[in-house]
């Protein structure tokens, strides 16, 4: 199947710093792209939809100026946690559309702020 | 609003032992998707199964089979003769159309945790 790979796996940032998290699809094209965000024993809570030359579609609740996502290319979808703190620490998983509609996800990021 | 139940928060069998895990989902759409994914421990989301809202029809893929059953909105998934290899937290999930750019918005249970014991 589809490919979509997310970088860093894992990392450990201070409080008020930045952090970048990468998705990409690596054998295909994927004009729309899924941030999850996945609380230790909870579901997967989409936070934003990405589309490639466009802004992001952000869920109800979720800040736009502190999780901000960038879709340039079709095979890349960034998501930035700024000035990060204690209470943004949390697995992030990206997800990209198939041609097909299905959606593959990400190996996931696990951010842990200090 | 969509919303899918994972009633089982944890479940633990022995290997060998079959095990049912439960999804309920609740939507006025008609036309709709269902899913299921497997979380390991590693953390990545593995797809397990899509079905649409109309195929009723039962499938099995080796050791897994899933029942839908749209008269209870339900939609379970059965693994037959357990391995160690399964412990792992499955989701499932409920895709309706959406009108905004996320079409293919997901809606997941809280998942359950089957821990496969030797």
């Amino acid at each position: 199947g589809a490919v979509v790979s997310q970088h860093p796996s894992w990392v450990i940032c201070k409080s008020g710093t930045s952090v970048k998290i990468e998705c990409r699809s690596l054998d295909f094209q994927a004009t729309t792209m899924f941030w999850y965000r996945q609380f230790p024993k909870q579901s997967l809570m989409l936070m934003a939809t990405s589309n490639e030359g466009s802004k992001a579609t952000y869920e109800q609740g979720v800040e736009k100026d502190k999780f901000l996502i960038n879709h340039a290319s079709l095979t890349l979808s960034t998501l930035t946690v700024t000035s990060a703190h204690p209470e943004d620490s949390s697995f992030y998983i990206c997800s990209a559309r198939f041609n097909t509609g299905e959606l593959f996800f990400g190996e996931g990021s696990r951010l842990t702020v200090l | 609003a969509q919303k899918v139940t994972q009633a089982q928060t944890e479940i633990s069998v022995v290997e060998k032992e079959d095990v049912t895990l439960d999804c309920v989902y609740e939507t006025r759409d008609t036309t709709y998707y269902l899913f299921w994914y497997k979380q390991p421990p590693s953390g990545e989301l593995v797809f397990l199964i899509r079905r649409n809202s109309f195929d009723e029809q039962n499938e099995i893929s080796g050791r897994y089979s899933w029942n839908f059953q749209k008269s209870t909105s339900s939609f379970n998934f059965t693994i037959t003769a357990s391995q160690v290899v399964d412990s792992a937290v499955y989701f499932c999930a409920l895709r309706v159309p959406y009108s905004g750019a996320g079409s293919y918005q997901l809606t997941f249970g809280k998942g359950t945790k089957l821990s496969v014991i030797p």
